[in-house]
């Protein structure tokens, strides 16, 4: 058990929808990772967030938007949702901003119908 | 851009021997580099880091190797068992910014009994 923790573990809804995933980092973490992984692209980082503050973009489609609260939870929404966004999504922790090793969560699969 | 090779054909190896895993990188040079396994439907689970100062770092049964010059790591898994099967993800820091990982797409490692 990683200590990270997500919900839902599996979401089935349809194209056009909007849903939102979300995560609880490991305690004491202050960085959260989200990333998406499909069959054939891999693990794609999507965005990150230290103490509260957006760090980095990825690969994050302009559908897609996240925030970190100040209870250091993250939440991913995904909205209008396509056939192609089905994956599963993980969320990460870490204790710093770079340079040390990530937590993943148990991941969220989604899938669009 | 950034680019990380791994094989991506399985490795069959039988029970007892020795596992080596190959990670390949291109126009960067990455301060550490990571690898994570990680078992079907699950989050990756981290391993190892090595910093590009080291050219060797052990943990249990596994070793990875970091030559800069090459651009490339190798992880050893020695004594393997069946329960190492998994995929094996590597992970440099991403080009656009240190705090974030760009994972390559993992080589599936198979022990038989």
């Amino acid at each position: 058990d990683s200590g990270v923790t997500q919900t839902p573990k599996h979401l089935i809804t349809a194209t056009g929808q909007r849903v939102t995933l979300r995560c609880s980092p490991r305690s004491g973490d202050l960085s959260v990772y989200w990333y998406q992984q499909s069959l054939d692209q891999g693990l794609q980082f999507l965005i990150h967030y230290y103490n509260g503050e957006e760090r980095a973009k990825g690969n994050i489609l302009e559908r897609f938007s996240a925030q970190q609260f100040p209870d250091l939870h993250s939440e991913l929404n995904l909205s209008s949702l396509e056939l192609g966004d089905s994956a599963l999504y993980f969320c990460a922790s870490s204790a710093r901003t770079g340079g040390s090793e990530q937590y993943f969560g148990p991941g969220t699969r989604l899938t669009v119908t | 851009s950034q680019k990380i090779e791994q094989n991506s054909e399985a490795l069959n190896i039988q029970e007892g021997k020795t596992a080596t895993l190959t990670c390949n990188y291109t126009n960067y040079s990455p301060a550490y580099l990571q690898w994570y396994r990680q078992d079907p439907g699950r989050g990756p689970v981290f391993l190892l880091l090595i910093r590009e100062n080291e050219k060797e770092k052990r943990k249990e049964r596994l070793k990875v190797t970091f030559d800069t010059t090459l651009k490339q790591s190798l992880f050893h898994i020695t004594a393997s068992q069946p329960a190492d099967s998994a995929t094996y993800l590597c992970a440099l820091p991403s080009l656009s910014g240190y705090s974030t990982l760009t994972f390559g797409k993992g080589t599936m490692l198979l022990v038989s009994p």
